[in-house]
């Protein structure tokens, strides 16, 4: 059975640009949850879709966005790129949360 | 709000030494409790869970037990090998409503070295 995959591997992107990231969920997982890890900052909680719609999302600024798509696979979009946009991005799926979480090998996105 | 609290690191062992990495939480309700781990390079991978209090979580010779009282969930391993070398993050599991709704929450990770 496929796992959670990811792409891009790595993205490198200019300051003010635009990045997409993707994400398919392991077959039957209906939700994707999408983390931010950054240097010294730990895991922090960016968004969870469910059934193609957004159910919660964390303390980040609009410019974060995404959605699901009916297939369950997501997009995160990150707009007017900051430095410290600079991390790793990792979706995780899940049939129920409470089971927990398995999460894909990541996204690298570097602003310069 | 939830929060969890893990013993710092980073953490040195020789081979087969006895290992404990100490998770304490805060949180509202009974949240499932989990332990992950993430080799250089690599997303977090699940290593163990527990959904209740008392459940003992085990997988790879790890345990940790749901400690409702102390609320705690300690992960142990008897004897660590080289390959053990990685970071261990302790997480509370989201709820299905209010503002935790599917937001699991992580300690800041124990970086683990084991020498031959």
């Amino acid at each position: 059975e496929a796992g959670v995959t990811q792409s891009p591997t790595h993205l490198i992107k200019t300051r003010g640009q635009q990045a997409t990231l993707r994400c398919s969920p392991i077959s039957g997982h209906t939700s994707v949850y999408w983390y931010q890890q950054a240097l010294g900052l730990g895991l922090q909680f960016l968004l969870w879709y469910d059934e193609g719609e957004e159910r919660n999302r964390g303390n980040f600024p609009p410019r974060f966005s995404g959605r699901q798509f009916p297939n369950y696979s997501s997009e995160l979009n990150v707009n007017a790129l900051e430095l410290e946009d600079s991390a790793l991005y990792l979706c995780a799926s899940s049939l129920a949360g409470r089971y927990g979480y398995t999460f894909g090998s990541g996204t690298r996105l570097t602003v310069v | 709000g939830n929060s969890v609290t893990q013993m710092e690191g980073p953490v040195t062992l020789s081979e087969e030494a006895f290992l404990t990495i100490n998770c304490t939480y805060t949180a509202t309700g009974y949240p499932s409790l989990f332990w992950y781990v993430q080799y250089p390079g690599e997303g977090l991978q699940l290593l163990l869970k527990a959904t209740k209090a008392d459940d003992k979580g085990s997988n790879k010779g790890f345990e940790a037990t749901y400690r409702k009282e102390t609320t705690s969930f300690h992960l142990e391993k008897g004897s660590v090998q080289v390959s053990d070398s990685a970071v261990y993050f302790c997480a509370l599991g989201g709820s299905r409503k209010n503002t935790n709704a599917g937001k699991s929450t992580f300690g800041d990770g124990t970086t683990l070295t084991v020498k031959p």
